[in-house]
């Protein structure tokens, strides 16, 4: 069974750039999570979709950051502009909802970059 | 406001002997307990997890345990590898819509030969 994938593994942009990054989940996951994780820290849910749905994005930044999912599969999250607090690992995540969408299986991650 | 805390920024321990994670949080609402492992440039992996109902989940060398009164749960391994170097999160959860996991800031292990 092939994991989640993302694209691309890593990204250096200067500040007030823009940058998105992909996702394909694993198929037949319903749900969909994007993850900040910033140096030293665990990783911080930004949103989180069920399908094509957003379930919550109670801590996206929604002034500089938005995520879709189209066709309740790939999603993209984008910043624009992009500040220097931003540099972290973007991971994505997927979960199928009959473990009950505990257990989340997680893509290798996004490392951005803001000078 | 740290609702799941890992205080032990690092852990060391000879191969063969057991590790100890150590977890705390705050949040009487949380329910299921998961703990991952992440090694360097990967996405974190999930190792084992532990129901409420529960105080004691096995699985080969990883044992997780729940202490529901002191709001603490731990990571046995035993014996140790040196391929478990890695860092190991603890994440929470409330039963609920989104299933939410909320995770600590990780302990480094390192298994010394």
């Amino acid at each position: 069974e092939a994991g989640v994938a993302q694209s691309p593994r890593y990204k250096i942009i200067e500040k007030r750039q823009s940058v998105a990054f992909w996702c394909n989940p694993i198929s037949g996951h319903a749900t969909l999570y994007w993850y900040q994780q910033i140096l030293g820290q665990g990783p911080k849910l930004l949103i989180q979709f069920q399908n094509n749905g957003v379930v919550d994005d109670s801590q996206l930044p929604k002034d500089r950051f938005s995520a879709e999912r189209l066709k309740g599969v790939d999603s993209t999250l984008k910043i624009q502009p992009a500040k220097l607090e931003d540099s972290a690992v973007y991971l994505c995540a997927s979960s199928f909802p009959g473990s009950g969408g505990y257990e989340q299986y997680f893509g290798p991650g996004t490392r951005l970059t803001v000078t | 406001d740290q609702q799941v805390k890992q205080n032990s920024p690092s852990l060391s321990v000879q191969e063969g002997r057991i590790s100890i994670l150590n977890c705390d949080y705050t949040n009487s609402m949380f329910d299921y307990f998961l703990w991952y492992k992440k090694y360097p440039a990967e996405g974190p992996t999930f190792l084992i997890s532990i129901s409420s109902i529960k105080d004691k989940n096995e699985d080969g060398r990883f044992t997780v345990f729940l202490n529901k009164s002191a709001k603490h749960l731990s990571l046995h391994i035993v014996p140790s590898q040196p391929g478990d170097s890695a860092v190991y999160f603890c994440a929470a959860s409330a039963r609920g819509a989104t299933n939410k996991l909320i995770f600590g800031t990780g302990t480094l292990l390192a298994v010394q030969p």
